[in-house]
């Protein structure tokens, strides 16, 4: 299993410039994330969908929208990147009982945007 | 609200030094206590998962505990190696995970 991976590793966008994060799991999880990492701060929840269709809002979610058409896949996208969207964003997957228990979460590698 | 602090921002050992760090919550009711890893440019890799008060579990040089407001992630005779960021998250009912800010732990040889 390649377990969650993420393109691009890194990336260079100017201000007002758009983009899209890809984020795979081969795990077959129905949970799947989008957190932001800054300097010092803990992630920020950006987004989330709990299966295929269904997406839900974070603490963080204004200048980003997601899709989630698959299981394995969810996309970040980023309309008219702003220098405070500069950071490292994590894609993370894991797998919820329906009883809602929650198991531990894996993350891909991490993209790491600059919007100048 | 829910808050995860961790304490200390950062911590310095000599290899052998054996010490704790610490992650405080305050949540509306906890429903795991998760450690993770992480290494400088790379994704945080799970340790532990704790669910109620009073469990532990190990691995290796480490050890997690837990108690009713704090978790403490003990490192007995570290090496460099287990130098990293060491992230603890909570996941309370009918929220999503939150997570601490992080210590940076160093390992010197």
């Amino acid at each position: 299993n390649a377990g969650v991976t993420q393109t691009p590793k890194f990336r260079i966008l100017k201000i007002g410039q758009s983009m899209t994060l890809q984020c795979t799991q081969d795990m077959n999880h129905n949970y799947m994330y989008w957190y932001r990492q800054d300097p010092g701060m803990g992630l920020k929840l950006i987004y989330y969908s709990v299966g295929a269709g269904i997406t839900d809002k974070g603490e963080v979610p204004n200048g980003y929208n997601v899709s989630r058409s698959t299981t394995e896949d969810f996309p970040l996208r980023l309309e008219l990147a702003a220098p405070s969207q500069t950071s490292v964003y994590f894609c993370a997957s894991s797998y919820s009982t329906p009883s809602g228990i929650y198991n531990e979460q894996f993350f891909g590698p991490g993209t790491r945007l600059t919007v100048l | 609200e829910d808050q995860v602090t961790q304490s200390p921002e950062a911590l310095r050992l000599q290899e052998g030094e054996s010490s704790s760090l610490n992650c405080s919550y305050t949540v509306s009711g906890l429903r795991g206590l998760f450690w993770y890893r992480q290494d400088p440019g790379k994704g945080p890799e799970f340790l532990f998962t704790l669910y109620s008060a009073g469990e532990e579990k190990e691995k290796e040089r480490l050890k997690a505990t837990l108690t009713k407001k704090e978790s403490f992630l003990h490192i007995t005779a570290p090496k460099p190696e287990d130098s990293a960021t060491y992230l603890c998250a909570v996941q309370c009912y009918g929220q999503n995970f939150v997570f601490g800010p992080g210590t940076r732990l160093s390992v010197l040889p």
